[in-house]
């Protein structure tokens, strides 16, 4: 069975430091991976999306790595802040034959606090 | 560039009741997809629309249909209510193909009662 899983399921942190989320899955063959952050309430932001050639990609404060081999993804923030206070998802899209576009697999999500 | 738009943004309804929430994607992406959000399940998936195409479908009841329309946009529905179907209904749009990063409305608030 494909699954998603996220860990920590939540992190309290102070402000300024660095942190890391994990997620892990559990079939390699997979079309692309995506992180976004939930604010209560409100609807889903992207973050980063990495493909399956991939192995990291940049934004700002935040660092996406993918291992396809080890079936795990990181999400690295520097120089954390309140505002980054969300709830934390991965999400996986599979590709077995290519039919699996569209459909997001995602871990239950880190929930991050972040206080002055 | 406008996002992706869901209404309405709240509703309240009433056991055995139905529902249709409504979901309009970004400008040229021509794949949609519906999931449900609860805090005991987390995200689920209820099925993908591609050029008016049912592509992928998850694991819920038939009660939970959906439909997409030549403008892209898309509509889901919901026929005889149930408690347990109160949650946060999000959409997503993507291009569906090659780059198939989702971008997510701000959901509909469906409490059943």
């Amino acid at each position: 069975k494909q699954e998603v899983t996220q860990i920590p399921a939540a992190l309290s942190v102070p402000e300024g430091e660095n942190l890391v989320l994990n997620c892990s899955f559990t079939d390699s063959a997979i079309y692309n991976l995506q992180w976004f952050r939930q604010d209560p309430g409100k609807g889903l932001t992207s973050l980063l999306l990495i493909q399956s050639s991939q192995r990291e990609q940049t934004s700002g404060r935040l660092n996406a790595s993918l291992d396809k081999s080890s079936g795990r993804s990181t999400l690295y923030i520097a120089a954390s802040q309140p505002g980054d206070s969300a709830t934390y998802l991965c999400a996986v899209v599979w590709s077995p034959g290519g039919t699996s576009y569209g459909k997001l697999t995602f871990g239950q999500g880190t929930i991050l606090t972040v206080h002055p | 560039k406008a996002g992706v738009t869901q209404t309405p943004r709240y509703l309240i309804k009433t056991r055995g009741q139905q529902v249709t929430l409504s979901c309009s994607p970004i400008s040229g992406h021509r794949s949609v997809s519906w999931y449900q959000q609860t805090p005991g399940q987390g995200l689920q998936f209820l099925f993908e629309y591609f050029s008016e195409t049912q592509r992928n479908k998850g694991n819920f009841p038939g009660r939970f249909s959906g439909r997409q329309f030549s403008n892209s946009r898309s509509e889901m529905n919901v026929s005889t209510l149930e408690l347990g179907d109160s949650a946060l209904y999000l959409c997503a749009s993507s291009y569906g193909q090659g780059n198939t990063e989702a971008f997510f409305g701000q959901g509909t608030r469906l409490t059943v009662v």
